[in-house]
């Protein structure tokens, strides 16, 4: 059974902090990781990854995909309010269009 | 630019009743569609899948049903609702032409079953 597995949880810091997000993954025929962004609705779109080792920025927010250790990070410098949300990795396999989604990392700025 | 657009926004209906959520899609032709859902505590599950006109691929067996009547149109329902049928639920969309893509979702039906 495919697997992702997002750490932390949940995570608080305060504004201008660097925070760091875990995700791994266990999957057959891997294709792509995505990264979305969740508040009270939809969630958005971040970052699509299919390659090692190449990272992708946007703004603040980088993420890259190690698939040798079948894991990815997504980094968020002088983080703001406005980052407070849940932040949702999943893994696009083989051709069927499925995406298995982890359960997610709750992130809590404070001012 | 595409919109997906996806009502109602909440929903509370009783056990046993009926039930039909909709969600269109605009600005694109031909997309793969899909209807997830987020029970609290989990993550969101893959419940259909349709990549054209009346092609749907389910996930895991439920109480729920999909339906694409349009090319741009995907509909979930049930016939009679469970208490278990309780969650979030969200539209999406991706390019057809390529499964490689990322998918883009709506803003999701609250359903409460009473």
């Amino acid at each position: 059974e495919d697997k992702v597995v997002q750490s932390p949880l949940s995570l608080v810091v305060h504004e201008g902090d660097t925070v760091t997000l875990n995700c791994s993954y266990e999957v057959t025929n891997f294709r792509s990781l995505l990264w979305y962004k969740q508040e009270k609705k939809a969630p958005t779109f971040l970052f699509m990854l299919t390659s090692s080792g190449i990272e992708k920025k946007s703004g603040r927010l980088s993420s890259i995909l190690d698939k040798k250790e079948l894991f990815s990070i997504l980094n968020i410098t002088a983080t703001q309010t406005g980052d407070s949300a849940v932040y949702l990795c999943a893994v696009l396999v083989g051709s069927n269009y499925k995406l298995t989604f982890g359960k997610g990392t709750l992130l809590t700025v404070n001012p | 630019s595409q919109t997906i657009h996806q009502w109602p926004a909440t929903l509370v209906q009783p056990v046993g009743s009926p039930l039909s959520l909709e969600c269109t899609v605009e600005g694109t032709s031909n997309p793969n569609l899909y209807w997830y859902r987020q029970a609290a505590g989990r993550g969101l599950q893959l419940l259909f899948y349709s990549v054209g006109i009346g092609q749907i691929s389910s996930e895991v067996p439920q109480n729920l049903s999909a339906s694409r009547p349009q090319d741009r149109q995907f509909i979930l329902s049930s016939k009679k609702l469970l208490l278990s049928d309780s969650g979030f639920y969200l539209c999406a969309w991706s390019e057809g032409a390529d499964s490689n893509q990322p998918q883009h979702f709506g803003d999701g039906t609250r359903l409460s079953i009473l």
